[in-house]
C-alpha cells in the first residue's frame, strides 16, 4: 500500500516567492496533518483537517501560510511570500479521525534563500 | 500550554542491552500517547501507542504509561545497532487529534 506522498521532496526558492507543497494521504484516512520540524523548535503542528475540512490551524504562524483540502485524496500548503526563516522540513500526515497518532510522509524540505 | 518532555540525549547503550525513554507532560487531560522513531533526514514512523495505565509490550518494544505520575517511557529490549535513532513522545487528549511532540530523544546503540 502506498504512505503518503508528498511533494516536491526538495524545494529551494528565493525570498518572496510562492512556495507550494502537496500532500496525497493514505486512501481512507480522514484526518490530515501538516507539520513543521526545524533543530530550534523540533515538530509543531500547523493545520489539520478531519474529512477535508479545517479543524484547528492555531499552529500556523502567520497569515503568509494558507492550507487547503479540496478533497480526500489532496491537500496543499501554500506560504506566500516566503521568508528564510520559513526553511524547514514540512510533513505531512494522516489518520483515522477515531484512531488518533499518525502516519507520516517522507517531507519537503524547503530552502529559502 | 501543553508541554511534553523528553532528554535530549543522546542515551548510550551497548548492544544487547535494554534502553529505557522517559516523557513526561504537563496536561492531565492527555489520554492517548504515542512513540515515533525518526532516522536521520526521514520521517517520524509510528512504532507503539498506548492508552491505559500499565505496559503494552510489541515485540522488542514495551510502552509504560502512568498517568498519577504524567509519565510515559519506551523500553526496547535487546538493542540493536539500528535502533539508533531520535524517538519522539507525543501526547493528545481524549477527542482531540492535536498532537503535541516532544523534542526527542537521540539513542545510540553501539556494536
Amino acid at each position: 500500500d502506498a504512505g503518503v506522498i508528498q511533494s516536491p521532496r526538495h524545494e529551494v526558492t528565493e525570498m518572496g516567492q510562492e512556495v507550494t507543497l502537496r500532500c496525497k494521504p493514505i486512501s481512507g484516512h480522514n484526518s490530515l496533518f501538516w507539520y513543521r520540524q526545524t533543530m530550534m523548535r523540533g515538530l509543531e503542528l500547523l493545520i489539520y483537517f478531519n474529512n477535508n475540512v479545517p479543524i484547528d490551524d492555531s499552529g500556523m504562524p502567520e497569515d503568509r501560510f494558507s492550507a487547503k483540502m479540496p478533497n480526500a485524496s489532496f491537500s496543499t500548503l501554500k506560504i506566500q511570500p516566503s521568508e528564510p526563516r520559513d526553511s524547514a522540513v514540512y510533513f505531512c500526515a494522516s489518520s483515522l479521525a477515531t484512531s488518533g497518532g499518525g502516519y507520516f510522509g517522507p517531507g519537503t524540505r524547503l530552502t529559502v534563500l | 500550554q501543553k508541554e511534553v518532555e523528553q532528554n535530549s540525549g543522546p542515551l548510550s547503550v551497548p548492544e544487547g542491552a535494554i534502553a529505557s525513554l522517559n516523557c513526561t507532560y504537563s496536561d492531565r487531560g492527555s489520554q492517548s500517547f504515542f512513540w515515533y522513531r525518526q532516522y536521520s533526514g526521514k520521517s517520524p514512523e509510528l512504532i507503539m501507542f498506548i492508552y491505559s495505565n500499565g505496559d503494552k509490550e510489541d515485540g522488542r518494544f514495551t510502552a509504560q504509561l502512568n498517568k498519577a505520575s504524567q509519565y510515559v517511557s519506551l523500553l526496547i529490549r535487546d538493542s540493536q545497532p539500528s535502533d539508533s535513532a531520535t524517538y519522539l513522545c507525543a501526547v493528545n487528549e481524549e477527542g482531540f487529534q492535536k498532537l503535541v511532540f516532544g523534542t526527542g530523544t537521540r539513542l545510540l546503540v553501539s556494536p
